[in-house]
């Protein structure tokens, strides 16, 4: 089975742009979570989807949102983004609640 | 507030030797507990557990988690270079919400 898949790997970006990140989760996971990994905070979660909702959501301003598809894809956006949300964000697949998640690559964003 | 801790934060040890990590929790809606390993990359996943008093155990690897005084152990046995890494400490709250330790970074000297 292919594990999870994230794009891009890497992105720049400058200060006050969006973007969009890319997650497709390991076949038959329906759940995926978003996580941002920085050096100082450590791995922090963003927020959770099954099944096109949103189940959970991290502590993080309403700039970070995300959608699931009907086949379980799923992207997060950041808007008007700031130096300090340079990190790699990571996305992990489970099959269902409470399973164990697998995490994808990541993507490193760096904003200049 | 919900929080990981894990101990130590660094570690330097020779080949050969045993380690143990460990993880404390005070997580409101524990579920489970998973042991990831960090390298270069993404974690890969380690051990999920969720009964008390039950050794999970992978080659040199194992652990065991303790849900009356809220702490898990990994352990690891004849330490390679290989094994150097950060292992992160996870707990699963509620509905599907991990939430992280700050990791311990373990290195292997030759």
């Amino acid at each position: 089975k292919a594990g999870v898949t994230q794009t891009p790997r890497y992105l720049i970006k400058t200060r006050g742009q969006q973007v969009t990140l890319s997650c497709s989760p390991i076949s038959g996971h329906r759940s995926v979570s978003w996580y941002q990994q920085t050096p100082g905070q450590g791995l922090q979660f963003l927020f959770e989807y099954f099944s096109e909702t949103q189940r959970n959501k991290g502590n993080f301003p309403g700039r970070f949102s995300g959608r699931q598809f009907s086949n379980s894809r799923s992207e997060m956006n950041v808007s008007t983004l700031e130096l300090g949300d340079s990190a790699l964000y990571l996305c992990a697949s489970s099959l269902d609640t409470r399973e164990t998640q697998y995490f994808g690559p990541g993507t490193r964003l760096l904003v200049l | 507030e919900d929080k990981v801790v894990q101990s130590p934060l660094s570690l330097v040890v020779h080949e050969g030797d045993t380690v143990t990590l460990n993880c404390s929790y005070e997580v409101t809606n524990f579920r489970s507990l998973l042991w990831y390993k960090q390298e270069k990359k993404a974690p890969t996943f380690l051990f999920m557990l969720t009964s008390s008093g039950i050794e999970k155990k992978s080659g040199r690897l194992s652990s065991i988690l303790d849900k009356k005084e809220l702490f898990s152990i990994l352990n690891i046995t004849a330490t390679q270079t290989g094994d150097s890494a950060v292992y992160l400490c996870a707990v699963i709250q509620g509905a599907q919400k991990l939430v992280f330790g700050q990791g311990t970074r373990l290195t292997i000297n030759p």
